[in-house]
């Protein structure tokens, strides 16, 4: 029973690029969440998708943006990517919106 | 406002007990977790406890959760040096606001010395 896997584990970018990431959910899950987690910190939370739509939005600016597919994988994208963007990326899959999340081993990116 | 606390480090021998301390602000929170995550890894999610619960037993693991109080405790039985990881903290609050997002407190760092 494969867990949540995320693509790629990690990406070296410079600034103003534009970068996507992907995410398939734990066997069984309709919904994903997506995550950041900056060095030291505990992850801060960027959207939820469910039903190909996006359910929830945290205090992230418009340069982040997702999308939901219908076999429920995901993707989120940075555009005009800053250096402040390096951080640990997490995606959490649960069975509805109000079940537990579970999370994958997420992406690394770096901001040169 | 929403806002999870813990202490930023604790250290055991090998064989005590662990007990990691978390304080919470958002009374509607429904759900409280505890993650764990090891270096270089994402989170595996060790437990959660619905509010209208005071203990949850899980093998080693036992949380304790104080209403009143807004705290929340991850005591670990017999901590090995495997348990060396760091410890997050969580709470959502699904049905009073429609919430889904957790919110996370900033670890703690659990170091077990042989």
């Amino acid at each position: 029973d494969a867990g949540v896997t995320q693509s790629p584990t990690h990406l070296i970018k410079t600034r103003g690029q534009q970068v996507t990431l992907r995410c398939s959910p734990k066997s069984g899950h309709d919904t994903v969440s997506w995550y950041q987690q900056a060095l030291g910190q505990g992850p801060q939370f960027i959207f939820q998708y469910y039903e190909e739509e996006e359910r929830q939005r945290g205090n992230f600016p418009d340069r982040f943006s997702g999308h939901q597919f219908p076999n429920y994988s995901s993707e989120l994208n940075v555009n005009a990517l800053l250096l402040g963007d390096s951080a640990l990326y997490l995606c959490a899959s649960s069975s509805g919106t109000i079940q537990p999340q579970h999370f994958g081993d997420g992406t690394r990116l770096s901001i040169l | 406002g929403e806002d999870v606390e813990q202490s930023l480090f604790l250290s055991v021998r090998e064989g005590d007990s662990s007990v990691i301390n978390c304080t919470y602000t958002d009374s509607s929170s429904t759900y409280l977790y505890w993650y764990k995550q090891e270096p270089g890894a994402g989170l595996q999610l060790l437990t959660y406890i619905f509010s209208n619960m005071d203990m949850k037993q899980d093998q080693r693991l036992t949380v304790l959760l104080n209403k009143k109080d807004k705290h929340l405790s991850l005591r670990i039985a017999d901590t090995q040096t495997g348990d060396s990881a760091i410890y997050f903290c969580a709470e959502t609050s699904p049905w009073m606001d429609s919430s889904y997002k957790l919110i996370f407190g900033s670890g703690t760092r659990l170091l077990v010395r042989p």
